[in-house]
Order: structure tokens, then sequence, then C-alpha cells
């Protein structure tokens, strides 16, 4: 299944870096997520963009910065970050966003995962 | 987001038994409930859902049940296979967000 493709798959970078996580939609969606996915926690929510619109900002640090340039691709735009922003970082598509109807099934990508060092 | 717990965290079954995930939420208004499936190094999948006005609904060896009064709803999977072990997320929908629970790590013993 290659609905939702993520690159890079793996990625280890300084804490001085700047790099960026790519995410592509092969579905027709309109609405694609960003979330991180930390060892024993919940997935939690980052970001959700909307016919290429940020609808949600769940209070995530400015050293991360999404980018939605139409429809099918999503950013991740790193830089300056922290030990503790490893984790894998999955990308998340569905047909319509979060408030249009009840039942929106979400898609994953495969992640991306990002080791800070 | 809504509140999501999910129990028990890790769950250890002989192949053949059944496993019970359950999930209990706090909005009343919620009104979609998938689950997804995560092997090891892969994708969260989705592997059964259902919606505010069903109580319960069947695919072949799993099965999920929803009590909305007591607001809980949980995975049955019978019959386990060792290609079942993987980790499970509940999630729970509230105006079509999506909120999840932490995670069941599914052992099946061979």
């Amino acid at each position: 299944e290659t609905g939702v493709t993520q690159t890079p798959r793996h990625l280890v970078m300084g804490m001085t870096n700047k790099k960026s996580l790519k995410c592509e939609q092969h579905l027709g969606h309109n609405a694609m997520y960003w979330y991180k996915q930390s060892a024993k926690k919940p997935l939690e929510l980052m970001f959700v963009y909307s016919l290429e619109e940020r609808v949600e900002n769940n209070s995530v640090p400015s050293r991360f910065s999404p980018e939605c340039p139409n429809s099918s691709h999503l950013f991740l735009h790193l830089h300056t970050l922290q030990p503790e922003d490893s984790a894998l970082y999955l990308c998340a598509s569905s047909q319509v966003a979060p408030g249009a109807v009840s039942g929106n099934t979400i898609y994953f990508g495969e992640g991306s995962w990002l080791t800070v060092v | 987001g809504e509140n999501v717990e999910q129990h028990p965290s890790t769950l250890s079954v002989q192949e053949g038994d059944s496993a019970v995930i359950k999930c209990t939420y706090s909005d009343s208004a919620s009104n979609y409930f998938p689950w997804y499936k995560q092997e090891l190094g892969k994708r969260p999948q989705l592997i059964i859902d259902i919606r505010s006005n069903v109580g319960e609904k069947k695919d072949q060896r799993i099965a999920v049940t929803l009590n909305k009064t007591a607001k809980h709803f949980s995975l049955h999977i019978t019959e386990t296979q060792p290609e079942d072990s993987a980790v499970y997320f509940c999630a729970v929908a509230s105006l079509g967000e999506l909120s999840f629970g932490a995670g069941t790590t599914v052992t099946v013993r061979a």
C-alpha cells in the first residue's frame, strides 16, 4: 500500500542542523496531518491542513514548521531541534478535514524515524 | 483533544486464546471509534471501526463493541495467531478530530 509516502524513512540530525521531512499522498484526500509518536505515549497531533490551509496547531514549538504547498504534499521543516524531539513522525491524510463530517478515517504513512544528537 | 484511556498497556496471550482491549472516553458527543494496528517498524493501519449508532461490529476474528452510555468500547480478537502480535491503538472522533489511546502491546505466544 503506497497511498501515503514519507521520506526520508530515517534521519539523524544534530541540534544545529536544518532538515525537512516530506510527505505525499496519492489518495485524492483534502486533509493532511503530522503526528508525533514517542515510546509509551499516545499519538500526538501536531498539525492539520485542510485544502492547503492550516486548521490546527497543537502548541507545537516553533522549531517545527509545516508547509503544505498543495493538497498532495506536506512538509515538516526542522531546525535547532532538541534530543527529546527524537521520535517517529507520522504523516497522514483523510478525505476531509476534522469537523467536516463524522467517521473521517485517517490513513498513515510509514513514518520518518528522527534521531536528534 | 479528548481524553482517551486504553487498557491494558501490555497483553500476552497464548495462541488460540482471545484478547480484549478496552478504551474509555469522556466526550459523550464522540461518534466514531476506529482501531489501528501497528506492527513493529510499520505504519498504524485501520483494522476495524464503529460508529455511534451501532453497538457491535465484527470482521472475521476481530470485533468491536461500543457502550455509549458507559462511554467505553472494546476490541476483541478471537483465536489469536502469531501475526496478531502488534501494538493496537484505539481512537475516538469528536467533531471529526481523532484522539488516540496510548496503545496496547499484544504478544501472542506460540
